[in-house]
């Protein structure tokens, strides 16, 4: 059973356009849900986070919209960037657990 | 930010050696390491957590005997993959959590090649 769906899995984007990535979790239990950005060979960075409470975050070009209800959150890259290429994976957590449950993934490409 | 390192971050060895990768915590004390297996261009599998001073939890269907995992200190943690055959051939992610909050913070990975 796959906890947090993401999609695309594949995406390209021109430069200076939006990328938008998209999660639906099932389990709502679930209360931190954070996004990583991971290139080739390296391991995941945390990009952005947020907790249910809140309906968007927004840190630089990147941001977070939470929709508690159906279960959903996104990320959207504005003014997306060639060095943006990576991929990019949401996770979600429950409680004192911490243990993150990972997305599949989406390989994001900017085209220059 | 804070910071997590691993060492090595390649390691080739033959079928039936034992391999030790190290996971630091560089500026933080972490309460809480996991370790993370993850094959090409796939997501990461959450292998184990180890909490400091005590015995680590395994996913369902990892092998707590093949995978050694310790966590000494508040800054260290680590994994060894013993008796290791080509399958055992993979990308190792930790990450380590600050006690204060949840966020987890990866290290850069280790590429195991087993021959």
């Amino acid at each position: 059973q796959q906890q947090v769906k993401q999609s695309p899995q594949s995406l390209i984007v021109q430069k200076g356009g939006i990328s938008i990535i998209n999660c639906a979790y099932e389990n709502t239990a679930f209360d931190y849900f954070p996004w990583y950005q991971q290139f080739p060979g390296k391991g995941p960075a945390l990009l952005i986070a947020i907790r249910p409470d809140v309906s968007e975050k927004k840190e630089g070009r990147f941001t977070i919209s939470f929709n508690k209800s159906a279960k959903q959150f996104s990320l959207h890259i504005m003014d997306s960037q060639p060095g943006d290429s990576a991929t990019y994976f949401c996770a979600a957590s429950k409680g004192s657990n911490y243990k993150l449950t990972f997305g599949k993934g989406t390989l994001l490409t900017v085209n220059p | 930010g804070a910071v997590v390192s691993q060492h090595p971050s390649r390691v080739i060895c033959k079928s039936g050696t034992s391999v030790k990768i190290e996971c630091r915590s560089l500026d933080f004390q972490a309460t809480t390491m996991f370790w993370y297996r993850q094959f090409p261009k796939k997501s990461l599998m959450l292998m184990a957590t180890s909490n400091e001073g005590s015995k680590a939890t395994y996913e369902q269907g990892v092998e707590k005997d093949k995978f050694l995992i310790n966590h000494a200190s508040l800054t260290l943690s680590t994994l060894t993959v013993t008796s290791a055959h080509p399958e055992d051939s993979s990308f190792y992610i930790c990450s380590a959590r600050d006690g204060k909050v949840e966020t987890q913070y990866f290290g850069p990975g280790t590429r195991l090649l087993v021959l």
